[in-house]
């Protein structure tokens, strides 16, 4: 799998858009990009994954640049419980095989 | 999204004795189960991959005698611990591939176990 860059932490107030950054410069041309996310003391939790078009739901956006070498995850509206680390992770999509954690993005959001 | 549940929450055990943690896929099959520990301001580290049916196979390092695994049904996993020591303790973490076709298959995890051996 492809290596992820992640700043390992990051601030948002609470109510704005939190704009997590996170660089995969090899990433080949069948891998996708997932975001998970961990909250404290809890199992990791799926957000969003994408190939290189942008995508959208419930949770989050993600934008993937044209070419796929860096993309963001969008919280548009964070909120105090979306205070977790925020995980990138790039690799074939198959649920049959394994995801490897690098260190994330703390993401602290304050009131 | 699919629901992978894992009990127990947490867990205290003495020295030496066994701990058994499951993981169910709730509302969906899942033949191959991911089990994963994490320590204290660690990531996620990848110990094991359970199959249904079949032996499970192991990353280099974790003990297979130690870490027994087996994967019962289409929606039941489970790993125990034997022999538990201090520094077995850590946070256990099931995971489980969802119904669906690639690309939107997805893996999904429990809440974690915290295990904690005095």
């Amino acid at each position: 799998d492809a290596k992820t860059t992640q700043p390992p932490s990051m601030d948002c107030a609470e109510g704005r858009a939190a704009n997590l950054p996170c660089n995969h410069s090899t990433i080949s041309g069948n891998e996708y990009v997932y975001w998970y996310r961990q909250i404290h003391s809890q199992g990791p939790q799926y957000i969003i994954h994408g190939l290189k078009n942008n995508e959208t739901n419930e949770m989050a956006s993600l934008i993937i640049t044209e070419d796929r070498k860096s993309s963001t995850l969008i919280l548009p509206h964070a909120t105090l419980r979306d205070t977790a680390v925020y995980y990138c992770i790039v690799r074939v999509p198959s649920g049959y095989s394994t995801l490897t954690f690098g260190k994330g993005t703390m993401l602290l959001v304050s009131p | 999204g699919a629901v992978v549940s894992q009990h127990p929450s947490w867990v205290i055990c003495k020295s030496g004795t066994s701990v058994k943690i499951e993981c169910r896929s709730l509302d969906f099959q899942a033949t191959t189960m991911f089990w994963y520990r994490q320590f204290p301001k660690q990531s996620l580290m990848l110990m094991a991959t359970s199959n249904e049916g079949s032996k499970a196979t192991y990353e280099q390092g974790v003990e297979k005698d130690k870490f027994l695994i087996n994967h019962a049904s289409l929606t039941l996993s489970t790993l125990t611990v034997t022999s538990a020591h201090p520094e077995d303790s850590s946070f256990y973490i099931c995971s489980a591939p969802s119904s669906g076709r690639s690309p939107n298959q997805v893996a999904f995890f429990g809440q974690g176990t915290r295990l904690t051996v005095v």
